[in-house]
């Protein structure tokens, strides 16, 4: 079965830090995979999605992320965090339907 | 309208009560998911209709819910008998294309159902 592992619960980082947060899958193909953001009171913005090609994709907001199948992982990165990043991040799974992670609190400190 | 709208935004229930939650897609967008996220966890797929025929409908958690499209728009997703495990947020997305979403979903801000 598609599962997705975002091993992280809570992660704080100070405004301006590099920032990643890990998302790893179970899948018996190459996926198709996302990031979502939602912030409180707020529907799920997607951030970036992978289907193919270059591993390295580029989002919204200054964010990218890594596909990396040997690891089947697809990591989340931004250089600098800003204090408006606060949110919930999920990585997600598309096989039929979506297959979302327990998701990634960030706290970013002044 | 501008986004995916869900009312009410919040609802509490007292055990054994019915529910009935609704979703205002996108204008013209022909899929529709609905989702349940409970605390501290990522949304489950629980629905799917691509206009108003519902064609997955396996992730519903049991035969007292119910979810309905008729005119291939608004969306009702209706919980008989509440329990309290059935306390969650629950998610409406569409999506412009009939491909099970495989393209972008927007969701919409979610109605937290509280069951007492």
């Amino acid at each position: 079965a598609q599962s997705v592992t975002q091993p992280d619960i809570h992660i704080t980082v100070s405004e301006g830090a590099s920032l990643e947060l890990r998302c790893n899958y179970s899948y018996g193909a190459t996926p198709y995979l996302f990031w979502y953001v939602q912030s409180p009171g707020q529907g799920l913005q997607l951030l970036l999605k992978y289907f193919s090609g270059d591993t390295l994709v580029q989002g919204i907001k200054g964010f990218e992320a890594e596909f990396k199948r040997s690891q089947s992982s697809f990591n989340l990165r931004k250089p600098s965090v800003h204090w408006s990043d606060a949110a919930e991040y999920f990585c997600a799974v598309y096989f039929n339907k979506f297959y979302f992670g327990s998701g990634t609190k960030l706290n970013v400190k002044p | 309208g501008a986004g995916v709208s869900q009312s009410p935004r919040y609802k509490v229930a007292k055990r054994g009560q019915d529910v009935a939650l609704r979703c205002d897609p996108i204008s013209g967008h022909v899929s529709l998911f609905w989702y349940q996220q409970a605390l501290g966890q990522g949304p489950e797929f629980l629905t799917y209709f691509q206009n108003e025929a519902q064609l997955d409908k396996s992730g519903l958690p049991s035969d007292r819910f119910f979810a309905e499209r008729p005119e291939g728009s608004v969306s009702t997703l209706k919980i008989q008998r509440t329990q309290q495990e059935d306390s969650a947020v629950y998610l409406c997305a569409s999506s412009r294309v009939g491909t099970r979403g495989f393209n972008e979903q927007f969701f919409g801000p979610g109605t937290r159902l509280t069951v007492l």
